[in-house]
């Protein structure tokens, strides 16, 4: 098993589409998990932390499933300016400082 | 204020050669992470340092190694260039606690024929 796993997509969606993605992760032992956004050949910007309790700003909600060890993106009303590839990010456990992306989930939004 | 700078921005190496690459954190971070990414993959997790010593490494030949210095800068070397190395390495900086956010410089993209 990855260490975290994403479906890589394309999500192909139309202006306006609430759209959801999962990662998974395989180490119960990860205190921390981030979403960070890619825009093709530049650098990945963090777009929010993901807390225990979930967390929202604006349109993208963010939640935590420890035991199910996932956790989920889910943006509404989606612009066409959204359209990236979406990276889930885990600190891989509390003794190290090991940072494991998954692959990287693909998101078109069509006009 | 400058974000995480990385130099050069683009290089292109053949098999066998030494390839230095070079990182600047933001100002007030002590910690620095280096990954690579190859085309289609999400970034890999070479090495962390913080306060110039080693925190946390990947899974990556000897050929990778990389230092911190006093101004917190950071080098990743990268010995005995194979074909496979060529990717885009990431710098990343962050205050140092795990649960920090990490800021990402654009990135040096190595070419290896």
């Amino acid at each position: 098993r990855k260490e975290v796993e994403q479906d890589p997509g394309p999500f192909n969606v139309p202006e306006g589409a609430t759209v959801a993605f999962n990662c998974t992760y395989s180490n119960s032992a990860s205190q921390s998990f981030f979403w960070y956004r890619q825009d093709c050949r530049k650098e990945p910007k963090l777009l929010m932390s993901v807390y225990s309790s979930g967390n929202e700003d604006g349109r993208f909600t963010a939640q935590l499933n420890r035991a199910s060890q996932y956790i989920s993106l889910l943006i509404r009303d989606s612009k066409l300016s959204d359209s990236a590839t979406y990276l889930c990010v885990v600190n891989w456990d509390s003794g190290t400082y090991k940072y494991i992306f998954g692959t990287g989930t693909r998101l078109k939004v069509l006009a | 204020d400058a974000g995480v700078t990385q130099s050069p921005t683009h290089l292109i190496k053949t098999r066998g050669q030494h390839v230095t690459l070079r990182c600047s954190p933001i100002s007030g971070h002590k910690s620095v992470s280096w990954y690579q990414q190859v085309l289609g993959q999400g970034p890999q997790f070479i090495f962390q340092y913080y306060e110039k010593e080693e925190r946390g490494r990947g899974n990556f030949p000897d050929r990778f190694s990389a230092r911190q210095f006093p101004n917190y800068s950071s080098e990743l070397n990268v010995n005995a260039l194979l074909l496979g190395d060529s990717a885009l390495y990431l710098c990343a900086s962050s205050l140092g606690s795990q649960k920090d956010i990490q800021y990402f410089g654009a990135g040096t993209r190595l070419s290896v024929l």
